[in-house]
């Protein structure tokens, strides 16, 4: 009954450090999104995923890739991390899009806090 | 430019009254809305949702309202109970739009005095 798991919880990094967010689920959706919220505001997209393969820019994108090798993991990486990038992370999956115009909701994990210094 | 906005980011309510927190959007195009709830420390988990062909929808405690003329949403928890208290953002999808994935608002944050 795990849900969607993210790892680390906390970490810290160093100005241009590079690092990996993990991200897996165990429900089998298909579609996977990474969000990032910063302090007082709500949850921007940053990546999302419709299926293994393929992946798609969101609303903030730059400085960060994705890849989606499998239907369970979606991990998030940072090459050269700046202090722009210090936020908290969740990573996302639903069973179908909302794009697909039917009801769905997005189950989230417990998010990963990344200071960078 | 804030597509889904939350005014009021805080909100305090005596237990056992009606919490009403308010959400408004300004893309015309979004056509599925979403509340979600969110403690410290942990992600967001789905609340309730409403389609634009509704104007309500209910939950046991939880009734959402949807005004499309106004671009408003609100959320009713009807009687406010002390682990409602946390922060509730509302979000929205345009099923017609370019990325997949919801807009969130800034969040409300509720507090429930006992």
């Amino acid at each position: 009954n795990a849900g969607v798991t993210q790892t680390p919880k906390f970490r810290i990094l160093k100005i241009g450090q590079s690092m990996t967010l993990q991200c897996t689920q165990d429900m089998n959706h298909n579609y996977m999104y990474w969000y990032r919220q910063d302090p007082g505001m709500g949850l921007k997209l940053i990546y999302y995923s419709v299926g293994a393969g393929i992946t798609d820019k969101g609303e903030v994108p730059n400085g960060y890739n994705v890849s989606r090798s499998t239907t369970e993991d979606f991990p998030l990486r940072l090459e050269l991390a700046a202090p722009s990038q210090t936020s908290v992370y969740f990573c996302a999956s639903s069973y179908i899009g909302f794009l697909s115009g039917a009801n769905t909701e997005a189950f989230f994990g417990q998010g990963t806090r990344l200071t960078v210094v | 430019d804030q597509q889904v906005k939350q005014n009021s980011p805080s909100l305090s309510v005596q237990e056992g009254r009606i919490s009403i927190l308010n959400c408004d959007y300004t893309n015309s195009m979004f056509d599925y809305f979403l509340w979600y709830k969110k403690y410290p420390a942990e992600g967001p988990t789905f609340l309730i949702s409403i389609s634009s062909i509704k104007d309500k929808n209910e939950d046991g405690r939880f009734t959402v309202f949807l005004n499309k003329s106004a671009k408003h949403l609100s959320l009713h928890i009807v009687p406010s109970q002390p682990g409602d208290s946390a922060v509730y953002f509302c979000a929205a999808s345009d099923s017609g739009g370019g990325a997949d994935g919801l807009t969130f608002g800034k969040g409300t944050h509720l507090i429930i005095q006992p």
